[in-house]
């Protein structure tokens, strides 16, 4: 059983250009988080969603910034026309149930460096 | 808004030894979910425990523990025996228990060193 699948791993763009960030949940959960590290620092919520649904986007900068979960495939997180600023570490997790013990399952992330 | 803070940004352990890692938190909220997180070099976030704040009893996973103490909305993560592997940034979080899924609050993080 696969855990959540992120890709690319390592992501460089040139200032103003567009990233792409996938995040495939694990096998059967229905619930998508986004989350951003910058460095030496903790991960900051972006975004929660579920399939085709933004449940919570409190934390999604307002310009430049969208995520989708469409019924078929990958979550995306899209950063359009990248600042030196968004580099970070982002983060994807998914969770199967609305509560339970609600512990998320981490990808491994991607790391963004926009150069 | 609930806020987690962590007041250690790095400690350090020998091998064998135990240490205890702080964290506090702030909610108006009677329950929730606290977790520890480590995150390795690799950056792979890798749950360590979790703790239900209407349980009274602590959480253990093996080696590791927690002190919860919900009046003083104070948890803090006990490893005992230390081992090279537990090196690592280790993060506390918070959830709100609510009938929907919410999202993860962290706390800045301290890094453990483990030394022989």
């Amino acid at each position: 059983n696969a855990g959540v699948m992120q890709n690319p791993r390592h992501l460089v763009r040139r200032r103003g250009q567009e990233a792409r960030l996938r995040c495939s949940p694990m096998k059967g959960h229905s619930h998508v988080y986004w989350y951003r590290q910058l460095p030496e620092e903790g991960l900051k919520f972006m975004v929660y969603l579920q399939k085709e649904n933004i449940i919570d986007e409190s934390g999604m900068p307002k310009e430049r910034f969208s995520a989708e979960f469409p019924k078929e495939g990958p979550s995306i997180l899209r950063i359009q026309q990248v600042v030196r600023g968004d580099s970070a570490a982002y983060f994807c997790a998914s969770s199967q149930d609305l509560q339970g013990m609600g512990a998320y399952t981490f990808g491994s992330g991607t790391r963004l460096t926009v150069v | 808004a609930q806020t987690v803070t962590q007041s250690q940004p790095e400690m350090s352990v020998q091998e064998a030894e135990t240490v205890t890692l702080s964290c506090t938190y702030d909610t108006s909220e009677s329950d929730y979910y606290l977790f520890w997180y480590k995150q390795p070099p690799s950056r792979q976030m890798i749950l360590v425990i979790r703790q239900e704040a209407y349980k009274q009893q602590n959480a253990t996973e093996n080696r590791f523990s927690v002190n919860f103490q919900k009046a003083a909305k104070s948890f803090s993560l006990k490893i005992s025996d230390s081992q090279l592997g537990d090196a690592a940034m280790y993060f506390c979080a918070y959830r709100r228990y609510v009938g929907t899924a919410s999202k993860l609050t962290f706390g800045t993080g301290t890094r453990l060193q483990v030394t022989l």
